[in-house]
């Protein structure tokens, strides 16, 4: 069955600072991998994708690699800004059901002007 | 384009009382989920529904909390009756078809007295 695990669970920056948010998964037989975001009070909004078969994907100050083998994948925020303070969740699908996503327990991120 | 739309956004009811929440997807989705989250922790689907038949209902509390999307669109989740240990955030999501990117709705907050 698989797992997710989010480290650390919460996180303070200053302003302008770089970083990095970690997830681990315990079965690497992984279909892709998907990091959201979620602000207080509301649902989740998906950031990265990454298949399988990628090592990383980007999205403007948002890079998202991969490392299956090690069961591994790292967010990483560059020139983090206020409007980031939110909470980062990754999430696998199930190992044999691609259909059914695991989530991490989050990451609490606090971006301080 | 409207999000997925779920309602009511907050509800507070007494242990033993029913409740029931909504939620409309995205125009053309087939795909509906139904999420569980817990204070501090991730989503964890509760039910997937492809058009109006539940494929995986496997997490569902059969005993108090049923499902229902009659047309294949809009659709209703029900407990009866609320325990206090089920008061959490009731997340909906919904994609175009399965395995595709989920896009979620702000949730309904449910706190059992």
């Amino acid at each position: 069955k698989q797992e997710v695990t989010q480290i650390p669970a919460a996180l303070s920056v200053p302003e302008g600072e770089n970083l990095v948010l970690n997830c681990s998964f315990t079965d690497s037989a992984i279909y892709n991998l998907q990091w959201f975001r979620q602000d207080p009070g509301k649902g989740l909004t998906s950031l990265l994708l990454i298949q399988s078969s990628q090592r990383e994907q980007t999205s403007g100050r948002l890079n998202a690699s991969l490392d299956k083998s090690s069961g591994r994948s790292t967010l990483y925020i560059a020139a983090s800004q206020p409007g980031d303070s939110a909470t980062y969740l990754c999430a696998v699908p199930e190992t044999g059901a691609t259909n059914k996503l695991i989530f991490g327990t989050g990451t609490l991120l606090a971006v301080q002007p | 384009e409207a999000g997925v739309v779920q309602s009511p956004r907050y509800k507070i009811i007494e242990k033993k009382q029913p409740v029931a929440f909504w939620c409309n997807p995205i125009s053309g989705h087939n795909t509906l989920y139904w999420y569980l989250q817990n204070l501090g922790q991730g989503p964890e689907l509760l039910i997937r529904y492809e058009n109006e038949e539940a494929v995986d209902d496997s997490q569902l509390p059969k005993d108090r909390f049923s499902a229902e999307r009659l047309k294949g669109v809009d659709s209703t989740l029900k407990i009866q009756p609320a325990e206090l240990g089920d008061s959490a955030v009731y997340l909906c999501a919904s994609s175009l078809t399965s395995g595709e990117t989920q896009y979620f709705g702000p949730g309904t907050r449910l706190l059992v007295l």
